[in-house]
């Protein structure tokens, strides 16, 4: 299997701009996660879905920020407009039947930067 | 929310050495987990503990769950230069509570490995 795949890798944007990031997870899980990583805040999940259905989405910070899972090969994390204190590394991992058991698995990571 | 300390905030030492590092906290957690960052890369799992007082091994390295569950310690014995990164320990939030299913990850230990 080739792991959680996120794309682009790295996006620089203009604040005001729309930012979609792009996950797949590994195929037959049916968790998936979003995380950001920043120095401050270290790493915080935003929201999860169990067999495509957000569960928890508590940590999204604002309205501008949204996530879709369509299908259980496709997610997206969507904000729109971006801003400069968005700059962070944005993770998506997935997991087997297993917010009981931790154990998951993180894409690399998308490096958004809001100039 | 639940929060995780994590100590020392970096490490620096000499190859060969021996490293320890802990994370506490003050609410219980059914689950400890310890992972691995690389640059550019999403964390990695290394350790997994589900029961209070479970010691377990992955080659070099040895963690253990906190009898009280509000604890756990990651050692690393004769590091090497590729032990390099940043280390999170992991707490999974309890049954019934505001963070069951959520992987509350504490704020990192960056470890450098001098050869």
């Amino acid at each position: 299997d080739a792991g959680v795949i996120q794309s682009p890798r790295h996006e620089v944007t203009e604040m005001g701009q729309e930012v979609t990031l792009r996950c797949k997870p590994i195929s037959g899980h049916d968790y998936l996660f979003w995380y950001r990583q920043t120095m401050m805040r270290g790493l915080e999940l935003l929201i999860y879905f169990n067999n495509n259905v957000p569960i928890d989405d508590s940590g999204m910070p604002e309205d501008r920020f949204s996530a879709k899972m369509p299908n259980a090969s496709f997610s997206t994390l969507k904000i729109q407009p971006s801003e400069p204190r968005d700059s962070a590394v944005y993770f998506c991992a997935s997991s087997l039947g297993a917010t009981l058991h931790g154990r998951y698995t993180f894409g690399s990571g998308t490096r958004l930067t809001v100039v | 929310g639940q929060q995780l300390n994590q100590s020392p905030q970096s490490m620096f030492i000499q190859e060969g050495e021996d490293v320890s590092m802990n994370c506490t906290s003050s609410s219980i957690f059914n689950t400890w987990l310890w992972y691995k960052q690389d640059p550019g890369e999403g964390p990695v799992l290394l350790i997994a503990l589900y029961k209070a007082g479970e010691l377990t091994s992955n080659g070099r390295l040895t963690a253990q769950f906190g009898i009280t569950r509000k604890d756990s310690f990651l050692n690393i014995s004769a590091s090497i230069p590729s032990d390099v990164g940043i280390y999170f320990c992991a707490g999974l939030g309890n049954a019934g509570g505001t963070s069951y299913g959520k992987l509350t990850f504490g704020q990192g230990t960056i470890l450098t490995v001098h050869p």
